[in-house]
């Protein structure tokens, strides 16, 4: 199966990290991985992506495997305004493939 | 910048009717892109656009047709709704595809009774 196995839900508590776990062991060499996330009623986010490399940004940052097979988006410090779903998605020659994603709930 | 924008936001159509889904963005993004939303469900890929004049089909294309005549406008077209395209459509915007971020606008709800 081309896409990613995501656990459906996770639960947070404010203020604390959280590791939202990917799997994608059939993913090619040239394929992105990509995290985007939705809140309830709106159009998907970009959060982050990478390659092969790890990679920060103001959101997030992104933990790839050495052998590219699985990957986790870490939140560093959850907020409520984080709860929402978040994919984790392969990006094929310009195209996302999207798989049913995590519900992060966050709790105060 | 507007960023992307889609009308309508909500539509009701009965079994055989057509209808188009536009939009439109400002960011001068060559690659522009349509998915559907299924409840609880995945966004899946429609069809895709790298530039004015190309389009290809993406994972679900069946029953949906498309045209890009300029860079800013990618509209989705119904021919003859039926109840399997209830959903929620989402069109997006990239600089660079599958290596950049994707712009989503803010959906269009449509219900085929």
């Amino acid at each position: 199966d081309a896409k990613t196995t995501q656990p459906n839900s996770m639960e947070s508590n404010e203020e604390e990290p959280v590791h939202l776990p990917c799997n994608h062991s059939t993913i090619s060499g040239t394929d992105y991985i990509h995290w985007y996330r939705q809140l309830p009623s709106q159009g998907p986010e970009y959060v982050i992506h990478g390659l092969t490399s790890n990679v920060n940004n103001r959101m997030a940052s992104l933990a790839i495997a050495e052998d590219r097979k699985s990957s986790t988006l870490i939140l560093h410090r959850a907020t409520l305004r984080d709860a929402a779903v978040y994919y984790c998605i392969r990006g094929a020659g310009g195209k996302l493939i999207f798989g049913q994603g995590t519900e992060l709930s966050v709790k105060p | 910048n507007a960023g992307v924008t889609q009308t309508p936001k909500f539509r009701i159509l009965k079994i055989g009717q057509s209808m188009t889904l536009q939009c439109t963005q400002d960011m001068n993004h060559n690659y522009m892109y349509w998915y559907r939303q299924d409840p609880g469900m995945g966004l899946k890929l429609i069809y895709y656009s790298v530039g004015a004049g190309i389009t290809d089909k993406g994972e679900v294309p069946n029953g949906y047709n498309v045209s890009r005549s300029t860079t800013e406008d990618f509209p989705l077209r119904l021919e003859l709704a039926a109840p399997s395209q209830t959903s929620v459509y989402f069109c997006a915007s990239s600089g660079l595809a599958g290596y950049n971020e994707q712009f989503f606008g803010p959906g269009t709800r449509l219900t085929v009774l």
